[in-house]
């Protein structure tokens, strides 16, 4: 099993919806990451977070540390939110990161 | 403009021939990271260096060798002895691996390695 879960793997949306994308972990850690990976492959830093909520425009990510759970809520989604998004988790033990498979967003007009 | 470059972008070698992916990085941080990204997986850590003249292995380290000369650069050589070369390779950097200061890893563009 791997230590990060994403869900879904593949999530095709119509402009405006609210989109969730679900992150579960098993390990101990210290904070999470939400990446985004354009088409191109680049990556960005969505947000870090080590418990609550962070906002940033549309954007909304959620951690539950007794739960082991995250989320990435996208609002009023847009084609240009096309893209895969990646949780990664920073292991409190050793430090190392461990990175889910990804859930590929497609958003159509 | 501080970031993270790789080059090139894509790069397309003859199976049995070593090949060096280049990644450069501007923003002073101390620590590099080399990561490959296969179809369904997650980014898998292949070396990092905390430091310049010092690196580390990570969970795929066979058939890849890596340098720290500068501290700016992070060069990674595929050699013939990695069995399944032909992936996604990603540089990452950030101020320090360690400690509370949960740091952010910048990346680069990525560099789509082919085999033939």
């Amino acid at each position: 099993k791997n230590e990060v879960e994403q869900s879904p793997q593949n999530l095709t949306a119509q402009e405006g919806e609210f989109i969730t994308i679900n992150c579960s972990y098993s390990v101990g850690i210290s904070a999470l990451h939400w990446l985004q990976q354009h088409p191109g492959g680049g990556i960005v830093s969505l947000f870090m977070l080590s418990s609550g909520k962070k906002k940033h425009g549309r954007l909304i990510a959620t951690i539950n540390i007794q739960e082991k759970h995250s989320s990435l809520h996208i609002t009023a989604s847009h084609p240009r939110d096309s893209a895969v998004y990646i949780c990664a988790v920073r292991n409190n033990n050793n430090n190392d990161m461990r990175f889910g498979a990804g859930t590929r967003l497609t958003v159509k007009p | 403009d501080g970031g993270i470059t790789q080059s090139p972008k894509y790069l397309f070698r003859k199976e049995g021939q070593n090949v060096t992916l280049s990644c450069e990085q501007n923003l002073n941080h101390d620590a590099m990271y080399w990561y490959r990204q296969d179809p369904g997986q997650g980014l898998r850590l292949i070396y990092y260096s905390q430091i310049v003249n010092d690196f580390q292995k990570g969970d795929i380290a066979e058939g890849y060798s890596v340098s720290r000369e500068k501290k700016e650069s992070f060069p990674l050589t595929v050699t013939s002895a990695q069995k399944n070369p032909t992936a996604f390779y990603l540089c990452a950097s950030s101020r320090t691996t360690g400690g509370y200061l949960y740091n952010e890893q910048f990346f680069g563009p990525g560099t789509r390695l082919t085999v033939l």
